[in-house]
Protein backbone atom coordinates (compact mmCIF):
# COMPACT_ATOMS: atom_id res chain seq x y z
CA UNK A 1 0.00 0.00 0.00
CA UNK A 2 1.00 3.56 -0.40
CA UNK A 3 2.04 5.96 2.53
CA UNK A 4 0.26 9.22 2.40
CA UNK A 5 0.76 11.91 4.58
CA UNK A 6 -1.25 15.41 4.53
CA UNK A 7 -0.14 18.94 6.11
CA UNK A 8 -1.37 20.23 8.15
CA UNK A 9 -2.99 17.28 10.28
CA UNK A 10 -5.00 20.37 12.13
CA UNK A 11 -6.29 23.90 12.16
CA UNK A 12 -8.38 26.25 13.62
CA UNK A 13 -9.37 28.94 10.91
CA UNK A 14 -11.24 32.41 10.97
CA UNK A 15 -13.95 33.12 8.81
CA UNK A 16 -13.50 34.29 5.53
CA UNK A 17 -9.73 33.30 5.19
CA UNK A 18 -8.56 30.00 2.93
CA UNK A 19 -6.39 26.93 3.83
CA UNK A 20 -3.97 24.80 1.32
CA UNK A 21 -4.11 21.60 2.38
CA UNK A 22 -1.19 19.14 1.03
CA UNK A 23 -1.37 15.36 0.34
CA UNK A 24 2.32 13.82 -0.11
CA UNK A 25 2.43 10.09 -1.44
CA UNK A 26 5.85 8.14 -1.47
CA UNK A 27 5.34 6.43 -4.62
CA UNK A 28 4.03 7.84 -8.36
CA UNK A 29 0.08 7.57 -8.82
CA UNK A 30 -1.78 8.04 -11.88
CA UNK A 31 -5.19 9.78 -9.59
CA UNK A 32 -5.76 11.55 -6.37
CA UNK A 33 -8.93 12.03 -4.66
CA UNK A 34 -9.93 14.52 -2.29
CA UNK A 35 -12.85 13.94 0.11
CA UNK A 36 -14.85 15.54 2.75
CA UNK A 37 -15.88 14.12 5.85
CA UNK A 38 -18.11 16.57 7.62
CA UNK A 39 -19.15 15.69 11.77
CA UNK A 40 -20.90 12.51 12.09
CA UNK A 41 -21.42 12.03 8.52
CA UNK A 42 -19.62 9.61 6.07
CA UNK A 43 -17.14 10.47 3.03
CA UNK A 44 -17.61 12.48 0.26
CA UNK A 45 -15.62 12.93 -3.29
CA UNK A 46 -14.88 16.38 -3.60
CA UNK A 47 -12.72 16.23 -7.01
CA UNK A 48 -11.14 13.58 -8.77
CA UNK A 49 -7.12 14.94 -9.71
CA UNK A 50 -5.27 13.67 -12.25
CA UNK A 51 -2.08 14.50 -13.03
CA UNK A 52 -1.57 17.23 -16.07
CA UNK A 53 -5.39 17.65 -16.50
CA UNK A 54 -7.84 19.84 -14.40
CA UNK A 55 -9.54 18.35 -11.56
CA UNK A 56 -12.91 16.92 -11.90
CA UNK A 57 -15.30 18.00 -9.57
CA UNK A 58 -18.37 16.29 -7.65
CA UNK A 59 -21.59 18.02 -7.87
CA UNK A 60 -22.04 20.63 -5.65
CA UNK A 61 -18.09 21.36 -5.14
CA UNK A 62 -16.98 23.83 -7.59
CA UNK A 63 -13.50 25.06 -8.56
CA UNK A 64 -13.34 28.52 -6.77
CA UNK A 65 -13.70 27.19 -3.69
CA UNK A 66 -11.95 24.16 -3.77
CA UNK A 67 -9.46 24.73 -5.91
CA UNK A 68 -6.88 21.81 -6.34
CA UNK A 69 -3.39 21.43 -8.02
CA UNK A 70 -1.44 18.27 -9.31
CA UNK A 71 2.01 19.54 -10.44
CA UNK A 72 3.42 16.14 -10.69
CA UNK A 73 2.66 12.08 -9.94
CA UNK A 74 3.25 11.88 -6.11
CA UNK A 75 1.77 15.62 -4.69
CA UNK A 76 -1.53 17.12 -4.59
CA UNK A 77 -3.23 20.21 -3.00
CA UNK A 78 -6.56 21.45 -2.27
CA UNK A 79 -7.78 24.72 -1.26
CA UNK A 80 -10.99 26.24 0.97
CA UNK A 81 -11.35 28.88 -0.16
CA UNK A 82 -12.90 32.03 1.54
CA UNK A 83 -14.06 29.55 4.66
CA UNK A 84 -17.18 29.55 6.72
CA UNK A 85 -17.86 27.31 9.85
CA UNK A 86 -20.08 24.96 7.56
CA UNK A 87 -16.18 23.67 6.03
CA UNK A 88 -15.34 22.71 9.42
CA UNK A 89 -14.83 18.83 8.27
CA UNK A 90 -12.29 16.17 7.83
CA UNK A 91 -10.39 16.79 4.42
CA UNK A 92 -8.62 13.34 3.17
CA UNK A 93 -6.73 12.46 0.33
CA UNK A 94 -6.60 9.38 -1.74
CA UNK A 95 -4.60 7.40 -4.05
CA UNK A 96 -5.42 3.95 -5.93
CA UNK A 97 -2.99 1.83 -4.52
CA UNK A 98 -0.48 -0.84 -7.34
CA UNK A 99 -2.98 -4.03 -6.01
CA UNK A 100 -6.44 -3.93 -8.05
CA UNK A 101 -8.17 -0.69 -7.70
CA UNK A 102 -7.55 -0.92 -4.03
CA UNK A 103 -7.52 2.67 -2.37
CA UNK A 104 -6.20 4.03 0.46
CA UNK A 105 -6.12 6.73 2.77
CA UNK A 106 -4.34 9.57 4.09
CA UNK A 107 -4.33 10.42 7.68
CA UNK A 108 -6.62 13.74 7.15
CA UNK A 109 -6.77 16.94 7.99
CA UNK A 110 -8.71 18.29 10.66
CA UNK A 111 -10.77 21.86 9.90
CA UNK A 112 -12.44 24.12 11.91
CA UNK A 113 -13.66 27.58 10.96
CA UNK A 114 -14.42 29.91 13.53
CA UNK B 1 -28.96 8.93 -7.65
CA UNK B 2 -26.77 6.57 -6.75
CA UNK B 3 -27.03 5.12 -3.08
CA UNK B 4 -25.23 2.65 -0.85
CA UNK B 5 -27.44 1.63 1.85
CA UNK B 6 -26.07 0.21 5.44
CA UNK B 7 -27.28 -0.14 8.98
CA UNK B 8 -26.35 2.90 11.11
CA UNK B 9 -26.34 0.77 14.17
CA UNK B 10 -24.76 0.95 16.77
CA UNK B 11 -24.25 -2.99 16.30
CA UNK B 12 -23.49 -4.25 19.45
CA UNK B 13 -21.69 -7.71 19.75
CA UNK B 14 -20.65 -9.84 22.80
CA UNK B 15 -16.60 -10.60 22.66
CA UNK B 16 -16.40 -13.96 20.49
CA UNK B 17 -19.19 -13.57 18.69
CA UNK B 18 -19.65 -12.75 14.70
CA UNK B 19 -20.56 -9.72 13.80
CA UNK B 20 -22.53 -9.60 10.46
CA UNK B 21 -22.96 -6.08 8.17
CA UNK B 22 -24.88 -5.97 5.48
CA UNK B 23 -24.86 -3.15 2.60
CA UNK B 24 -27.06 -2.80 -0.53
CA UNK B 25 -26.13 -0.34 -3.65
CA UNK B 26 -28.20 1.23 -6.59
CA UNK B 27 -25.33 0.82 -9.34
CA UNK B 28 -25.51 -2.55 -11.28
CA UNK B 29 -22.78 -1.60 -12.88
CA UNK B 30 -20.41 -1.48 -10.08
CA UNK B 31 -17.96 -4.42 -10.17
CA UNK B 32 -15.37 -3.46 -7.05
CA UNK B 33 -16.40 -3.33 -3.48
CA UNK B 34 -14.21 -1.92 -0.59
CA UNK B 35 -15.08 -2.12 3.22
CA UNK B 36 -13.17 -0.03 5.29
CA UNK B 37 -12.89 0.09 8.87
CA UNK B 38 -12.90 3.97 10.32
CA UNK B 39 -11.61 4.20 14.21
CA UNK B 40 -12.77 7.22 16.10
CA UNK B 41 -10.96 10.43 15.10
CA UNK B 42 -9.03 8.45 12.16
CA UNK B 43 -8.59 7.54 8.36
CA UNK B 44 -10.48 4.82 7.01
CA UNK B 45 -8.81 1.40 6.68
CA UNK B 46 -9.09 -0.50 4.29
CA UNK B 47 -9.96 -4.01 5.89
CA UNK B 48 -11.38 -5.98 2.31
CA UNK B 49 -12.03 -6.16 -1.35
CA UNK B 50 -14.23 -7.88 -3.50
CA UNK B 51 -15.00 -8.35 -7.25
CA UNK B 52 -16.78 -11.55 -8.01
CA UNK B 53 -19.94 -13.47 -6.96
CA UNK B 54 -19.40 -15.25 -3.16
CA UNK B 55 -17.06 -15.40 -0.77
CA UNK B 56 -13.84 -13.70 0.31
CA UNK B 57 -12.16 -14.81 3.68
CA UNK B 58 -9.43 -13.06 4.97
CA UNK B 59 -8.17 -13.54 8.84
CA UNK B 60 -11.26 -12.95 10.69
CA UNK B 61 -13.01 -10.88 8.04
CA UNK B 62 -15.59 -12.58 5.43
CA UNK B 63 -16.96 -10.36 2.58
CA UNK B 64 -19.66 -12.28 0.36
CA UNK B 65 -20.89 -10.04 -2.78
CA UNK B 66 -24.10 -10.66 -4.43
CA UNK B 67 -24.12 -8.75 -7.73
CA UNK B 68 -27.92 -9.33 -8.40
CA UNK B 69 -29.19 -8.58 -5.52
CA UNK B 70 -26.60 -5.88 -5.19
CA UNK B 71 -25.79 -7.01 -1.86
CA UNK B 72 -22.61 -6.82 -0.46
CA UNK B 73 -21.86 -8.26 3.59
CA UNK B 74 -19.04 -8.38 6.23
CA UNK B 75 -18.14 -10.59 8.93
CA UNK B 76 -16.06 -10.35 11.37
CA UNK B 77 -15.72 -13.94 13.04
CA UNK B 78 -14.16 -13.94 16.89
CA UNK B 79 -15.13 -10.43 17.67
CA UNK B 80 -12.96 -8.45 19.90
CA UNK B 81 -13.13 -4.95 21.43
CA UNK B 82 -10.26 -3.90 18.76
CA UNK B 83 -13.19 -4.77 16.24
CA UNK B 84 -15.16 -1.61 17.68
CA UNK B 85 -15.47 0.73 14.71
CA UNK B 86 -17.61 2.35 11.88
CA UNK B 87 -17.47 0.33 8.96
CA UNK B 88 -17.85 1.58 5.53
CA UNK B 89 -19.17 -0.15 2.44
CA UNK B 90 -18.08 1.40 -0.75
CA UNK B 91 -18.55 0.30 -4.00
CA UNK B 92 -16.48 1.88 -7.07
CA UNK B 93 -19.03 3.39 -9.53
CA UNK B 94 -16.88 4.38 -12.36
CA UNK B 95 -13.87 3.86 -14.13
CA UNK B 96 -11.97 6.51 -12.78
CA UNK B 97 -12.14 5.10 -9.26
CA UNK B 98 -14.52 6.90 -7.70
CA UNK B 99 -16.20 5.36 -4.60
CA UNK B 100 -19.42 5.56 -2.97
CA UNK B 101 -19.40 5.59 0.68
CA UNK B 102 -22.20 4.30 2.63
CA UNK B 103 -23.33 6.05 5.96
CA UNK B 104 -21.52 3.31 7.81
CA UNK B 105 -22.35 0.62 10.34
CA UNK B 106 -21.18 1.53 14.08
CA UNK B 107 -19.75 -1.84 15.62
CA UNK B 108 -19.52 -2.39 19.76
CA UNK B 109 -18.07 -5.55 21.05
CA UNK B 110 -18.49 -5.91 24.49
CA UNK B 111 -16.47 -7.81 26.94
Amino acid sequence: SAVISQKPSRDICQRGTSLTIQCQVDSQVTMMFWYRQQPGQSLTLIATANQGSEATYESGFVIDKFPISRPNLTFSTLTVSNMSPEDSSIYLCSVEGTEQETQYFGPGTRLLVL
Amino acid sequence: QKEVEQNSGPLSVPEGAIASLNCTYSDRGSQSFFWYRQYSGKSPELIMSIYSNGDKEDGRFTAQLNKASQYVSLLIRDSQPSDSATYLCAPKINSWGKLQFGAGTQVVVTP
